[in-house]
């Protein structure tokens, strides 16, 4: 079975430009999370969907915002880049919101690398 | 806010010992914590879990050891192996809307 997959996998952009990262979740999972992830770093919390509704933010600007298709696929979008944007952006998925009997793991993607120049 | 840190940025060990990786976390609401390995390149991957509920467990050669009192957290390794080197994370969460992250912990196993 396919696992988490995302792109780009990598990709440049230059200042002021705008971005759009995709993830498509293992199958049967409704959730999706995006995770920043600068070098040296741990992961970020950006943003979870779940059933094509945000259900959580991180501390992020407005500049970013997400979205989740009825597939429960999900892009993340990134305006009026800044070179602080350059990271590894993770998306992670997982069957449902979590709690209860159900694990909190999140299934990683391999991530989109995105520089900034 | 919360912040989750890890005491030693980088551990070197000697295939066969066994590796101690520990975490420090702040908030006192978290109920559920993760350990993740990262390797070079890829993406984060679940190791072992553990409830506030409990303060061990166990799986294939690997325990997890939850301290709430000093709020505590390690993660121990039996037998490294060069497989075993990568990046460690411990992770908390307190309502699995969003997890927090430490800095990470680099194993490096010495043949």
């Amino acid at each position: 079975d396919a696992g988490v997959t995302q792109s780009p996998t990598h990709l440049i952009k230059t200042r002021g430009q705008h971005v759009t990262l995709r993830c498509s979740p293992i199958s049967g999972h409704k959730s999706v999370s995006w995770y920043q992830q600068v070098l040296g770093q741990g992961p970020q919390f950006i943003f979870q969907y779940y059933e094509k509704e945000e259900r959580g933010r991180g501390n992020f600007p407005d500049r970013f915002s997400a979205r989740q298709f009825p597939n429960y696929s999900s892009e993340l979008n990134v305006n009026a880049l800044l070179l602080g944007d350059s990271a590894l952006y993770l998306c992670a998925s997982r069957p449902g919101l979590g709690g209860g009997a159900n694990t909190g793991e999140l299934f990683f993607g391999e991530g989109s690398r995105l520089t900034v120049l | 806010g919360e912040s989750v840190g890890l005491h030693l940025p980088t551990l070197s060990v000697q295939e066969g010992d066994n590796s101690i990786i520990n975490c420090a976390y702040s908030n006192s609401a978290s109920d559920y914590f993760i350990w993740y390995k990262q390797e070079s390149g890829k993406g984060p991957q679940f190791i072992i879990d553990i409830r506030s509920n409990m303060d061990k467990r166990q799986g294939q050669r690997v325990t997890v050891l939850l301290n709430k009192t000093v709020k505590h957290l390690s993660l121990q390794i039996a037998a490294t192996q060069p497989g075993d080197s990568a990046v460690y994370f411990c992770a908390e969460n307190n309502n699995f809307n969003k997890f927090y992250f430490g800095s990470g912990t680099k194993l490096n196993v010495k043949p």
